[in-house]
């Protein structure tokens, strides 16, 4: 098992330039999960989702998009990649079992930059 | 909006010493997960605590859960440089009309041991 992979590791964009960013499973989650991560914040919810077909806002979702059309894949869409966007990238997925909170399996994280 | 404040941000000791990391909110979690973090790499979790007062060990790290479910704590026993790392406290959010699993992060702590 590969467990969750992230697609691309690094990547340079000029301010305005679109990018997609590829996240997969392979561990039959129903939960994906979309990270950004700051120096001295943390880690930051940017999208969800609870199963394929459905996506949700999490905390910081502006300028973002995401998408679950495959159960083992959630992509991460910046339509207009500013400066602030400067991050590290986590994708993660989770079972979910009713009442409590399970695991969360990241994966290894996209460096972007964004001049 | 639930927040969790983590405290030291920075520690940097010898080995051999002890250490206590602080996570602490002035909201209610239903449970709390703590997670390290090495360079390069996503979180991986250590554990979960539930229960209030519940006190967890993992070899010589000892997590424990606040009786009000606000605050937790991390004790190293005996540091080694091994222990050297990101440590994050992740709280899951009060279930409303259903689990969606989402994690509220700490700030993290960056732990550096010295040989």
């Amino acid at each position: 098992n590969a467990g969750v992979t992230q697609t691309p590791k690094f990547r340079v964009l000029k301010t305005g330039q679109s990018m997609t960013l590829l996240c997969a499973q392979d561990m039959n989650h129903e939960y994906m999960y979309w990270y950004r991560q700051d120096p001295g914040m943390g880690l930051r919810l940017i999208h969800y989702s609870v199963g394929e077909g459905t996506t949700a806002k999490g905390e910081v979702p502006d300028g973002y998009n995401v998408s679950r059309l495959k159960k083992q894949n959630f992509l991460l869409g910046l339509e207009s990649a500013a400066p602030s966007q400067t991050s590290v990238y986590f994708c993660a997925s989770s079972y979910i079992t009713a009442g409590r909170a399970d695991t969360q399996y990241f994966g290894p994280g996209t460096r972007l930059t964004v001049l | 909006t639930q927040l969790l404040e983590q405290s030291p941000q920075f520690l940097s000791i010898q080995e051999g010493e002890n250490l206590t990391v602080y996570c602490n909110s002035s909201s209610v979690f239903s449970s709390l997960q703590w997670y390290r973090q090495e360079p390069g790499e996503g979180p991986v979790l250590l554990v979960t605590v539930v229960t209030g007062g519940e006190v967890k060990k993992l070899k010589r790290l000892t997590f424990q859960f606040g009786d009000a479910r606000k605050d937790s704590s991390l004790h190293i026993t005996a540091a080694q440089p091994g222990d050297t790392g990101l440590y994050l406290c992740a709280g899951v959010q009060s279930h409303g009309s259903g689990n969606t699993g989402k994690l509220i992060f700490g700030q993290g702590t960056t732990l550096q041991v010295k040989p």
